[in-house]
């Protein structure tokens, strides 16, 4: 079985342009979460979506946006990227909604933004 | 709000050896989960193990056990017979039950050494 797929794996930016992660679940994960993983910061909650729709969003501006798609596959976008954007970005997926189940994390995208 | 805190930035354990992580953490539920994770350097974050909050006995996973105190707050995890394999960054996290989204509250982590 397949695991949570991220793409691209490294990218470099620099300031001001935007930036699209993908996250593709295992089969069956409708739930997906994304996190910002930082050494200063640590691990930090973005959003969750589950059946396409957004059902919590951490505290982050507006410029942090994702969506998900009818198969589960899950996007986050970052605009007008500054260099505090430099991160690991986790998706983590489950089977379903709720608050039960373990998460199932990807191996990251490494964004550094110049 | 919930927080999350793992005072020890750093631990190194000989191989074979027992080494124990702490964690500590500030809520006004009654009822959530507690988990264990482990980050090797390839990144991939896994669990190790979970605890809810509402049973009292101790969760155990093979090698690794916690020990959780609810009325302090704790939420230790301890490490048996250490191997090499165990080396990486530790994570404790939490989530409140109940409807509504999964959102986990991580600590600043725990970087373990094994020495051979």
């Amino acid at each position: 079985k397949a695991g949570v797929t991220q793409t691209p794996r490294y990218l470099i930016k620099t300031r001001g342009q935007q930036v699209t992660l993908s996250c593709s679940p295992i089969s069956g994960h409708r739930s997906v979460s994304w996190y910002q993983q930082t050494p200063g910061q640590g691990l930090q909650f973005l959003f969750e979506y589950f059946s396409e729709t957004q059902r919590n969003k951490g505290n982050f501006p507006g410029r942090f946006s994702g969506r998900q798609f009818s198969n589960s596959r899950s996007e986050m976008n970052v605009s007008t990227l500054e260099l505090g954007d430099s991160a690991l970005y986790l998706c983590a997926t489950k089977v379903s909604g709720g608050n039960t189940g373990e998460l199932f994390f990807g191996e990251g995208s490494r964004l550094t933004v110049l | 709000a919930q927080t999350v805190t793992q005072s020890q930035p750093e631990m190194s354990v000989q191989e074979a050896e027992t080494v124990t992580l702490s964690c500590t953490y500030d809520t006004s539920e009654s009822d959530y989960y507690l988990f264990w994770y482990k980050q090797p350097p390839s990144r991939q974050m896994i669990l190790v193990i979970r605890q809810e909050a509402y049973k009292q006995q101790n969760a155990t996973e093979n090698r690794f056990s916690v020990n959780f105190q609810k009325a302090a707050k704790s939420f230790s995890l301890k490490i048996s017979d250490s191997q090499l394999g165990d080396a990486a960054m530790y994570f404790c996290a939490y989530t409140p039950t109940g409807a509504g989204s999964y959102q986990l509250t991580f600590g600043k982590g725990t970087k373990l050494s094994v020495i051979p």
